[in-house]
């Protein structure tokens, strides 16, 4: 079936560090690729997105890039920041069934000033 | 500024009442969602729906059901809340003629059943 996996958290990082979190999909078809953040008491919110091989969304310093031959779209930072603190969604979009979007299980991040 | 608006933030109901989430979207977007997040599951589809009047199932749709009266207003019911839908509630809107269309999100709404 459709889905999406995505590193468990919570991952702790020190302010100004590198940020990786692991997204990897299985579809039928050709998705088109999403990360969405929410804040503390908020909803989610779109962060970056990338519809065709190679494409590299980008968005406040994150960017995450659309590989097909490994079917992943790791999000990376090369800084973070406190502000940063959040839950972060993989998710992807099939091109049938009317656009419904499937979401990862989240990875919650904590930056430490 | 486009915006998608739940009823409440915050509920506490008693379980076997009915209960119900409104939502409301002003981008005139066809297709509306519900979900609900719990920790460690990430957000589960319960229904959705593309058009007035028109539904379908999600992945976890037993103890729900919806209505979609009009294009903007989409209503999550709990015919007899339980202990075990005691969860994070969110409502999505978007439009379905582009496939890397993103949806928009409401602020959730905490339900607390006891």
């Amino acid at each position: 079936g459709n889905s999406v996996t995505q590193m468990e958290g919570p991952v702790t990082l020190s302010e100004e560090a590198f940020l990786t979190i692991n997204c990897t999909y299985t579809a039928t078809g050709y998705p088109s690729l999403f990360w969405y953040v929410q804040y503390p008491g908020e909803g989610l919110q779109l962060l970056l997105k990338a519809t065709k091989a190679d494409d590299k969304g980008s968005n406040k310093g994150f960017e995450a890039t659309y590989r097909k031959e490994t079917t992943s779209f790791h999000l990376e930072k090369g800084s973070v920041q406190v502000s940063d603190s959040a839950v972060y969604f993989c998710a992807l979009i099939l091109n049938t069934g009317g656009f419904k979007t499937i979401f990862g299980a989240g990875t919650r991040l904590f930056v430490k000033a | 500024d486009v915006k998608v608006t739940q009823s409440s933030r915050y509920l506490v109901k008693r379980t076997g009442e009915k209960v119900f989430l409104e939502c409301v979207q002003d981008m005139d977007h066809e297709n509306m969602f519900w979900y609900r997040q719990d920790p460690g599951l990430g957000l589960r589809l319960i229904y959705f729906s593309y058009d007035v009047k028109m539904k379908e199932k999600g992945d976890i749709p037993e103890g729900y059901s919806v209505s979609r009266e009009k294009k903007e207003r989409f209503s999550l019911i709990l015919e007899s809340a339980s202990t075990n839908q005691t969860s994070m509630y969110l409502c999505a809107s978007s439009q379905p003629e582009r496939r890397n269309t993103e949806a928009f999100f409401g602020q959730g709404t905490r339900l607390t059943v006891v």
